[in-house]
């Protein structure tokens, strides 16, 4: 069965670093998002992603982060310049329809620890 | 703002018995879909199952059934026959037309032998 795969699984980053967390999504799915999940919270919508443009954002989603989808597979996410609330699990999911009837299934996570 | 309450932090069960996951929502749209997902250990959010809100029949995914109750907002999860291996967070979450889920605050599972 097609699954969303994240990379790395475990990050660690000192604090003002760049750091780029990478997705590939189900190959047949065109909308792409990113979900963070700081420890013992409930799960944040970031962004979402479709035909190469940022289609929605969250209020958490300032000018330090970044989406890009580089090539056919990738789906990236960008942090500018790491701070220490910026320590969380990262999601990317990715649906092959949008709107209301979309299911978004999700990869298995990156675990980012800003020090 | 949508919103999406989880009011009980922890359950357990014994294996084999059947429990309830509650979860209430507050939207003024009209139509909007409903989700579980699992979390377990991993931390990988895995569906569990989901119901459209236009839909009255409730959903069935093998041992998961909902029960929706529009009028009121509530969208439980019944988990019958419990599995060890259905310990897990589980996470309530909301969607309308457009692109972000909205979740809840999590329900841990405890599946005792």
């Amino acid at each position: 069965e097609p699954e969303v795969t994240q990379t790395p699984s475990h990050q660690v980053t000192q604090m003002g670093q760049e750091v780029i967390l990478r997705c590939v999504p189900i190959s047949n799915h065109l909308y792409f998002y990113w979900y963070r999940q700081i420890l013992g919270q409930k799960v944040e919508f970031l962004v979402s992603f479709y035909n190469n443009e940022i289609s929605e954002k969250s209020e958490i989603f300032d000018d330090q982060f970044s989406v890009e989808r580089p090539d056919g597979s990738n789906f990236t996410l960008k942090i500018r310049s790491t701070k220490l609330e910026d320590s969380a699990m990262y999601f990317c999911a990715s649906s092959n329809s949008g709107g209301l009837q979309e299911t978004q299934y999700f990869g298995p996570g990156t675990r980012l620890l800003v020090l | 703002a949508q919103t999406v309450t989880q009011s009980q932090p922890e359950m357990s069960v014994q294996e084999a018995e059947t429990v309830t996951l509650s979860c209430t929502y507050d939207t003024s749209e009209s139509d909007y879909y409903l989700f579980w997902y699992k979390q377990p250990p991993s931390r990988q959010m895995i569906l569990v199952i989901r119901q459209e809100a236009y839909k009255q029949q409730n959903a069935t995914e093998n041992r998961f059934s909902v029960n929706f109750q529009k009028a009121a907002k509530s969208f439980s999860l019944k988990i019958s026959d419990s599995q060890l291996g259905d310990a897990a967070m589980y996470f309530c979450a909301w969607k309308t037309s457009g692109s972000r889920l909205t979740f809840g605050e999590g329900t841990q599972l405890t599946v005792n032998p």
